[in-house]
């Protein structure tokens, strides 16, 4: 399995707080995504990341935003969390060909 | 706007019975094709993958896809399937273009009874 992790894995909040999660990965891999899941609709992107520092939106972007200042470490931060923001988020990196995704965090917002 | 249709959300199969899962996708360019599996509280893991070559992938648990240029399609197919196959499958696809970024379908719940 590639090396990726998740932190926290799970978290309760409420709505108006921010929220960071921690994707870490120990492949080196140059390309870093941040996915939301939910019933009925897969998995969209939210931001993603082609190097340090260089990051960009993807389709569901809105109230996210993200961080690279290392290779290994891409964080994704809800500003003032809100209870649509309740998913399952899932961290992916990937070589030249393939995405390979981590263990998810299930975000609960009240 | 480049789209992957998975045709069924949930199939229910006897287990030993073959099964077929469905995808399509919207343009005929190049692409590459993916198929994912995610157990349940799990992340997605690589089941195949489709980059270049023979149209027949296959992975190492049996599974099997056919990628149709024609009919823009990377069904998934098992001839004989297990309990513990019971899982979603996802569909993606990488178009040409920068990022290595996917799109997926919306998956396809499999569901296998004694």
């Amino acid at each position: 399995d590639a090396g990726i992790t998740q932190s926290p894995r799970h978290k309760v909040t409420e709505t108006g707080t921010p929220v960071t999660l921690r994707c870490h990965q120990t492949e080196n891999h140059r390309y870093m995504y941040w996915y939301r899941q939910d019933p009925g609709h897969g998995l969209r992107l939210i931001h993603y990341s082609y190097g340090v520092k260089d990051t960009d939106k993807g389709e569901v972007s809105d109230g996210y935003s993200v961080s690279r200042s290392k290779t290994e470490d891409f964080l994704l931060t809800l500003e003032s969390a809100t209870s649509s923001q309740t998913s399952v988020y899932f961290c992916a990196i990937s070589d030249s060909e393939t995405q390979y995704f981590g263990p998810g965090t299930r975000l609960l917002v009240l | 706007a480049q789209s992957v249709t998975q045709l069924d959300s949930q199939v229910p199969v006897f287990e030993e019975a073959p099964v077929e899962l469905r995808c399509n996708y919207s343009s005929s360019v190049s692409v590459y094709l993916f198929w994912y599996v995610q157990y349940p509280n799990q992340g997605l893991q690589l089941l195949l993958k489709y980059l270049s070559g023979s149209t027949l992938v296959e992975s190492i648990n049996g599974f099997e896809a056919e990628f149709n240029k024609s009919q823009t399609s990377f069904h998934l197919r098992k001839p004989s399937v297990h309990i513990s196959d019971t899982a979603e499958y996802f569909c993606a696809v990488k178009y040409s273009g920068g990022y290595n970024k996917l799109i997926f379908g919306a998956g396809t719940r499999l569901a296998v009874h004694p």
